[in-house]
């Protein structure tokens, strides 16, 4: 069964260090995702990416961060400066809207950064 | 805007018993998704079940059935005998159809701690 893949599973960062975080959705998916995770608290949406372009992005989305789909395969995830704050599980998240356009988003198994 | 809320933080039970995991949403779209995802300890999220707004049928997978009642904008879910494996935080969460921009992006539930005993 086809899945999304997420690397690396752990990253340790110095603050203010900046950091990528890797992702190769399901090949035939569209919709692309980033949430967030800080440990003990829920699931939170970070981005949304369609057509080579965010569609949507939410306040913790700020001038830190920043997503790219560099070769049509892998996207990523950039922290430009990492704060202590930062440190949480990240997630991504593929989509392709079926004939009914519902929705299903298939997640990868995590990145956990921690910024030490 | 979109609010998906789970009152129960934590729930304790000993293994064969049944329980109830709450979920209430909230959304000004007519059409939108449900869904229940299971988080182990290994902290990879797990889908369980997605339910469209125009399908109000209950839904039972084994040992797992769901409740959806538009009527009240709820979403419960319901494992039978319980089991230790079973422990885990289960996430509700809500999808507005939305159209381009806001396509599939889930909206999470602060999560229910279930933790069965033996």
């Amino acid at each position: 069964e086809p899945e999304v893949t997420q690397t690396p599973s752990h990253q340790v960062t110095q603050m203010g260090q900046e950091v990528i975080l890797r992702c190769v959705p399901i090949s035939n998916h569209l919709y692309f995702y980033w949430y967030r995770q800080i440990l003990g608290q829920k699931v939170e949406f970070l981005v949304s990416f369609y057509n080579n372009e965010i569609s949507e992005k939410s306040e913790i989305f700020d001038d830190q961060f920043s997503v790219e789909r560099p070769d049509g395969s892998n996207f990523t995830l950039k922290i430009r400066s990492t704060k202590l704050e930062d440190s949480a599980m990240y997630f991504c998240a593929s989509d392709r809207p079926g004939e009914d356009m519902n929705t299903e988003a298939f997640f990868g198994q995590g990145t956990r950064l921690t910024v030490v | 805007a979109q609010k998906v809320t789970q009152a129960q933080t934590e729930i304790s039970v000993v293994e064969k018993e049944d329980v109830t995991l709450d979920c209430v949403y909230e959304t000004r779209d007519t059409t939108y998704y449900l869904f229940w995802y299971k988080q182990p300890p290994s902290g990879e999220l797990v889908f369980l079940i997605r339910r469209n707004s125009f399908d109000e049928q209950n839904e039972i997978s084994g040992r797992y059935s769901w409740n959806f009642q538009k009527s009240t904008s709820s979403f419960n879910f319901t494992i039978t005998a319980s089991q230790v494996v079973d422990s885990a935080v289960y996430f509700c969460a809500l999808s507005e159809r939305g159209g381009g921009t806001s396509y599939g992006k889930l909206t999470f539930g602060q999560g229910t701690i279930l933790t069965v005993h033996p």
